[in-house]
């Protein structure tokens, strides 16, 4: 099975800040990984499909890198809606896994 | 807008089945190039793919899982249903149904997700 690990697990950042989440898989998954956001109550939410395409209809603020092993969420400027917990989550072979994610808190 | 809304017992006693079902409105169960899944979430902690169907009945399921879970499709209602037997406390969860989406090369993720239901396993 394909580990995933994000880093960090949390993170204290201001409105306006730019923040990035990394994310590892165990070994290398090509480009078949994706990013959901997920508010307190709720579903996760797709926001990047295949490392770096935006799922339609979610703001440019989020951008998504890498291939292989390393992979990068980035939150170019951070808006009050955006703190949440991040996911990534890899398809490249079943079971298809999670991160453990990271939550992002206001400072 | 596809829309998936979860359905079934809060509250299930130990070594007994969960049992949940998905329906899904805004769109048809048998659309070509999607799967169904289910992922759950104990609270306070990470998600966990369960596994999906195709609309024809093709089953992929967790291997950590695979001996207790059972996943259907009713075409005729446009709903899928989870059933998990034996379980246990560790199966306390909130179980989330969604979409699989399967386009191609790395096209390959899980929108939209219903809502969600908590499933407690609890004497």
């Amino acid at each position: 099975d394909i580990q995933m690990t994000q880093s960090p697990s949390s993170l204290s950042a201001s409105v306006g800040d730019r923040v990035t989440i990394t994310c590892r898989a165990s070994q290398s998954i090509s480009i078949y990984l994706n990013w959901y956001q997920q508010k307190l109550g709720k579903a996760p939410k797709l926001l990047i499909y295949a490392a770096s395409s935006l799922q339609t209809g979610v703001t440019s603020r989020f951008s998504g890198s890498g291939s292989g092993t390393d992979f990068t969420l980035t939150i170019s400027s951070l808006q009050p809606e955006d703190f949440a917990t991040y996911y990534c989550q890899q398809s490249y072979s079943s079971p298809y896994s999670f991160g453990q994610g990271t939550r992002l808190e206001i400072k | 807008q596809l829309q998936l809304q979860e359905s079934g017992p809060g509250l299930v006693k130990p070594s007994e089945t969960l049992s949940l079902t998905c329906t899904v409105s805004g769109g048809s169960i048998s659309s070509g190039s999607y799967f169904w899944g289910w992922i759950r979430q104990p609270p306070g902690k990470g998600l966990e793919y369960i596994g999906s169907i195709y609309y024809s009945g093709d089953t992929y399921y967790n291997p950590s899982l695979k001996s207790r879970v059972t996943i259907s499709v009713d075409t005729s209602k446009n709903q899928f249903s989870l059933k998990l037997n034996s379980v246990t406390a560790a199966d306390t969860a909130v179980y989330y149904c969604a979409r699989r989406i399967l386009l191609g090369f790395a096209q390959d993720w899980f929108d939209p997700w219903g809502q969600g239901t908590l499933v407690t396993v609890s004497s």
